[in-house]
């Protein structure tokens, strides 16, 4: 089984629906990213979370929130989706290297396309 | 800008060759790291530099840090067609309690049977 699992792969929705994705971690990490990737930007980095009680947010957070219901899980939302939203979003996790974070174990992505 | 960016954009070679990609980065970092992205899918983690390493090798990858140019280099020996993808450098930021890895726009490198 997969170590990073987000639902769902695939969503077409239409532009003012609230749409939510799910990321799932069975590998004990605190850290927890949402990550979107354009062509030719590559990631940006949405919101992230060092452990349940720490939220942040990230490089382009507006229009999206977050919520941290458990140490595995971290679930991104688009409160009101806009046809700009439309994108690759990846769900990362890491542990904690002492100082700085240690390698970014990502899941297979969802891809959002917004009407 | 992007903290790491990576150069070229786009590489073709030929399987069998070496193909080698850049990263420049603009401020102090812990530690630089690479990724492997196949078309449409998750990043893979291929290898972490720290800021007190000059080299670092992993099967046939060699990576380099050249922190006074603030570059890193990634190496792939002897490619195959199954190292088409696009390859990401991240970078860790020196004070990083609270921040998170930049990644670069990524080369995407193409091998031809």
């Amino acid at each position: 089984d997969a170590d990073v699992t987000q639902t769902p792969r695939n969503r077409i929705t239409k532009t003012g629906k609230r749409i939510m994705l799910e990321c799932s971690q069975t590998k004990g990490h605190d850290r927890m990213y949402w990550y979107r990737q354009d062509p030719g930007l590559g990631l940006r980095l949405i919101y992230y979370s060092f452990d349940v009680k720490d939220i942040n947010k990230g490089e382009i957070s507006d229009g999206y929130s977050v919520s941290r219901q458990a140490q595995a899980k971290f679930s991104l939302s688009l409160e009101s989706a806009i046809p700009n939203q439309t994108a690759l979003y990846f769900c990362a996790t890491s542990d904690w290297g002492g100082l700085v974070s240690d390698e970014q174990f990502f899941g297979p992505g969802t891809r959002l396309t917004v009407l | 800008s992007q903290q790491g960016e990576e150069d070229p954009q786009a590489l073709s070679i030929q399987e069998g060759e070496n193909a080698t990609m850049n990263c420049s980065y603009k401020t102090s970092i812990n530690n630089l790291q690479w990724y492997r992205q196949n078309s449409g899918r998750g990043l893979v983690h291929l290898i972490l530099i720290r800021s007190n390493e000059r080299e670092k090798h992993s099967g046939r990858l060699r990576v380099t840090l050249d922190t006074s140019k603030k570059s890193s280099s990634l190496l792939i020996t002897a490619s195959r067609a199954a190292d088409t993808a696009s390859y990401f450098c991240a970078t860790g930021p020196m004070d990083n309690y609270g921040q998170n890895f930049v990644f670069g726009p990524g080369t995407r490198l193409s091998v031809l049977p």
